[in-house]
């Protein structure tokens, strides 16, 4: 019972260019979405979130988009670095919770 | 993330062994999660725990799996007659708050393979 899915496992990028990393959910009733970024051998680290009351927020290179209406929420990030390359999880949360249901990851990799 | 450390980084058993994970939380954090990553899976959340107090196991594994946060010292991760399908990324993740959106801090994880 996947409530979160990443359904593009890998992704590969010319760095300068656009990279777009995508997730949909099931249930409406998540409020708060968020992307982290794993390295490997690192745990993963908090990127950027969104609330539900929103339908983008940017933070430098990277701009997190939410459809609602979709359920899709989807990541940025313009313009790609080498060091971009990772994998990424998108997460969601009910407010007020302290559970956050992650997805399965998208592993980018910015070419040179 | 440096602040939340976890132990041993790689683990290695023989089925029906004991495998302990543990996990000191960022300094100034009381609340603790578990999370577990098999392959080619997300990060599965398996158990939140306040400083003595489990507050949400609903991830966890019905048998064989434990955890605790005790009043010193940090958090451990049990499980016991390990088997192969216990083979995955254990994360221990730290926050201030419940629920603290965006400030939950995840330690390097502790990679388990059972033999």
């Amino acid at each position: 019972d996947q409530q979160v899915k990443q359904n593009s496992p890998s992704l590969s990028v010319q760095e300068g260019r656009i990279s777009i990393l995508n997730c949909d959910y099931t249930n409406s009733m998540f409020d708060y979405f968020l992307w982290y970024k794993k390295y490997p051998a690192e745990g993963p680290t908090f990127l950027i979130s969104i609330s539900s009351i929103k339908d983008k927020n940017e933070d430098g290179r990277f701009t997190v988009f939410l459809n609602k209406s979709a359920k899709h929420l989807s990541l940025h990030i313009v313009p790609s670095q080498p060091g971009d390359s990772a994998v990424y999880f998108c997460a969601v949360q009910f407010s007020g919770t302290y559970k956050y249901i992650f997805g399965t990851g998208t592993r980018l990799k910015v070419l040179a | 993330n440096a602040g939340v450390m976890q132990n041993p980084r790689h683990l290695v058993r023989r089925r029906g062994q004991e495998a302990r994970l543990r996990c000191s939380p960022m300094k100034g954090h009381s609340h603790v999660y578990w999370y577990r990553q098999l392959p080619e899976e997300g990060l599965k959340f398996m158990v939140y725990l306040q400083k003595e107090n489990i507050i949400d196991e609903s991830g966890m594994p019905k048998e064989r799996f434990s955890a605790e946060f005790p009043k010193e010292g940090p958090s451990i991760l049990r499980i016991q007659q390990v088997v192969r399908g216990d083979s995955a990324a254990y994360f221990c993740a730290s926050s201030r708050a419940r629920g603290d959106i965006e400030k939950l801090f995840f330690g390097s994880g502790t990679q388990l393979s059972v033999l």
